[in-house]
């Protein structure tokens, strides 16, 4: 298995734009996040998702932010419009349903916002 | 109160010598506790997981669990300067598998 897969590894946008961040998670893999790591918050998590449901999005910081799963092999986050402190790196991970199951973690996109 | 606590550190110790790394969780219900380690740059990776009282060893790594105090740690044997590394505590803190972390001891391993 490729494991999970995000896109773009690194972006760079003006204050305003919009973004979109993509993960594919692993095959077989029923539960998705969505993390924010920054120096000073560290690790957060924004939104999970298990089924392709939505099950807790009390991380996600404002209305600028929405996450999508229209299916179980893909994902998306949209920030709108961005703002220079959404700069961070964004983790997508994912793990099968269970008790005992670790979360593997994508590569990561860079976000910078200027 | 945090969800997951770790000391920030740096926690930084000589080449050889037992590495100790703790955290702490808030809620009593959490059934899984795992160990990550993110270096810098890259994404956070999976070296230890933890479901039961007790210790549990793999290798150089032992991971102990006290749902009592609701602490758990990771301790690092013959460290190595290839184990200088933040180290994340990450705790299953709900169901549908809502993993917490902590914001991550960073460990330095003096050659």
């Amino acid at each position: 298995d490729a494991g999970v897969i995000q896109s773009p590894r690194h972006e760079v946008t003006e204050m305003g734009q919009e973004v979109t961040l993509r993960c594919k998670p692993i095959s077989g893999h029923n539960s998705l996040f969505w993390y924010r790591q920054t120096m000073m918050r560290g690790l957060e998590l924004l939104i999970y998702f298990n089924n392709n449901v939505p099950i807790d999005d009390s991380g996600m910081p404002e209305d600028r932010f929405s996450a999508k799963m229209p299916n179980a092999s893909f994902s998306t986050l949209k920030i709108q419009p961005s703002e220079p402190r959404d700069s961070a790196v964004y983790f997508c991970a994912s793990s099968r349903q269970g008790v005992d199951t670790e979360a593997f973690f994508g590569q990561g996109t860079r976000l910078t916002v200027v | 109160q945090k969800e997951v606590e770790q000391n920030s550190g740096p926690l930084s110790v000589p080449e050889g010598a037992i590495a100790s790394l703790n955290c702490t969780y808030s809620d009593r219900g959490s059934q899984s506790f795992f160990w990550y380690r993110q270096y810098s740059g890259k994404s956070p990776e999976l070296i230890m997981s933890i479901y039961s009282n007790g210790d549990k060893e793999d290798g150089r790594f032992t991971a102990q669990l006290n749902k009592a105090s609701q602490y758990v740690s990771l301790l690092i044997r013959d460290s190595q300067p290839s184990d200088s590394a933040t180290y994340l505590c990450a705790v299953n803190t709900g169901g549908y598998q809502k993993v917490t972390f902590g914001t991550g001891t960073k460990l330095q391993v003096i050659p």
